[in-house]
């Protein structure tokens, strides 16, 4: 069966340190892979996705990137943290235009 | 911004009864999925219907898509305090750009 682990569950950074996000799947091959971000009590917001290795899609030129070394495996960074960065980080992958499955989430706190 | 818009954006009801949610959404989709997410965790799956449906069941859940009016409904039956959550609706296109809603929270009361 397909898994997909993110980690860590919580992290707590100052602002202005590096940030590295790992996602990965297990269980299936040429996933879509996907990084949103929730704020808190909000919707969705798409971060980046990718249908290949090293194919990446931005939706928000913002103070992230993104990078998928792997078939399986998604990593979101960042250089230097800022507070705005907080918030509930999802990964999910899919196969297709069918269904999502989403990671557990990382809770970031820039402080 | 984000492609997908739920009405309401909370909904309170007695256990037991109905709860309807809708959403609205800009482009042409291949699909308009439902996912609830409990406080806290990742988002699970409910319910995917395909542009060329117009109404889809599993268990309580009844949803609708009117692909004319771009906009879809979501209905949960004979609520239970486990349906307490926040429900979003997401489309997707050709391009498998996969996007959400605000989402609507439904508090169930016992």
């Amino acid at each position: 069966s397909q898994t997909i682990h993110q980690w860590p569950a919580t992290l707590v950074q100052p602002v202005g340190s590096p940030l590295s996000l790992e996602c990965t799947v297990e269980g299936t091959s040429n996933p879509n892979l996907y990084w949103y971000r929730q704020a808190a009590g909000r919707g969705l917001q798409l971060l980046f996705y990718s249908v290949g290795i090293g194919q990446i899609s931005s939706e928000v030129p913002q103070n992230l990137s993104a990078s998928r070394p792997q078939d399986r495996q998604f990593i979101l960074s960042s250089k230097k943290l800022l507070l705005s960065d907080s918030g509930f980080y999802l990964c999910a992958w899919t196969r297709g235009n069918t269904e999502a499955f989403f990671g557990q989430g990382t809770r970031l706190t820039v402080v | 911004s984000q492609q997908g818009e739920e009405d309401p954006q909370a909904l309170s009801i007695q256990e037991g009864e109905n709860a309807t949610m809708n959403c609205s959404y800009k482009t042409s989709i291949n699909n308009l999925q439902w996912y609830r997410q409990n406080s806290g965790r990742g988002l699970v799956h409910l319910i995917l219907i395909r542009s060329n449906e117009r109404e889809k069941h599993s268990g309580r859940l009844r949803v609708t898509l009117d692909t004319s009016k771009k906009s879809s409904s979501l209905l949960i039956t004979a609520s239970r305090a486990a349906d307490t959550a926040s429900y979003f609706c997401a489309t997707d296109a050709s391009d498998y750009k996969l996007s959400f809603g605000a989402g609507t929270t439904v508090t169930v009361r016992a």
